[in-house]
């Protein structure tokens, strides 16, 4: 199984600030790497596809980028809305998996 | 507009068995394959299963950890993803989700449209 290691677990930041959270693969993964958003007692919603292909509707403050076998999605000017949790997840393989998460929080 | 709607969910004995439903509305439901996942208290996301399209004769894979157990089945006249759960434990309890998939650039298909989700409780 593909391990997808995700961090940090979690991140405190201001609004307005920029974070970055970071997503390693196990093996080689190619561009099959989505990020997903989830607020409390909510379904995910789905961000960004193919590593760096935003869904529609997706603010552009949302990107994903790749180096090798670790992925980031970056988060500019912070806004009250996007603090949640945020997964990243493989598609290249079965069984399809899951990081961690990562919780985003406001200081 | 595309919409994933579950039900089913419920309190069950472990040991028990519970049918989970999807029905969606907004796309041509034969054209597109299907997952379920799950999201136990406090935890993160876990894939349990996938169907794939008519196209692809419906075929299925599952997450080890609900293979022998779980059954995805479909019925494309009425829309309707169904999950059916058998021998269930403790710790299957988590809230379920269906997912629509789309598939990408080199025909790999990623979780796209979710529904709000289904509760399941396994407790005596």
């Amino acid at each position: 199984d593909i391990q997808m290691t995700q961090s940090p677990s979690s991140l405190s930041a201001f609004v307005g600030d920029k974070v970055t959270i970071t997503c390693r693969a196990s093996q080689g993964i190619v561009n099959h790497l989505a990020w997903f958003q989830q607020k409390p007692g909510k379904a995910p919603k789905s961000l960004i596809y193919d590593v760096s292909t935003l869904h529609s509707g997706v603010p552009s403050k949302f990107s994903g980028s790749a180096s090798g076998t670790d992925f980031i999605l970056t988060i500019t000017s912070l806004q009250p809305e996007d603090f949640a949790t945020y997964y990243c997840q493989q598609y290249h393989n079965y069984p399809l998996t899951f990081g961690g998460g990562t919780k985003l929080e406001m200081k | 507009e595309v919409q994933l709607v579950e039900s089913g969910g419920g309190l069950v004995q472990p040991g028990g068995s519970l049918r989970l439903s999807c029905v969606v509305s907004g796309f041509s439901f034969s054209d597109h394959y299907m997952d379920w996942v799950r999201q136990a208290p406090g935890k993160g996301l876990e894939w349990l299963g996938r169907t794939r399209n008519r196209t692809k004769s419906y075929r299925t894979e599952y997450a080890a950890s609900v293979g022998g157990r779980f059954t995805i089945s479909r019925d494309d006249s009425t829309y309707s993803l169904y999950l059916q759960m058998n021998s269930l434990k403790p710790e299957d309890t988590a809230i379920y989700y269906c997912s629509r998939a789309s598939v990408g650039s080199d025909g790999h298909f990623f979780f796209h449209y979710w529904g709000q989700g289904t509760p399941v409780t396994v407790s005596s």
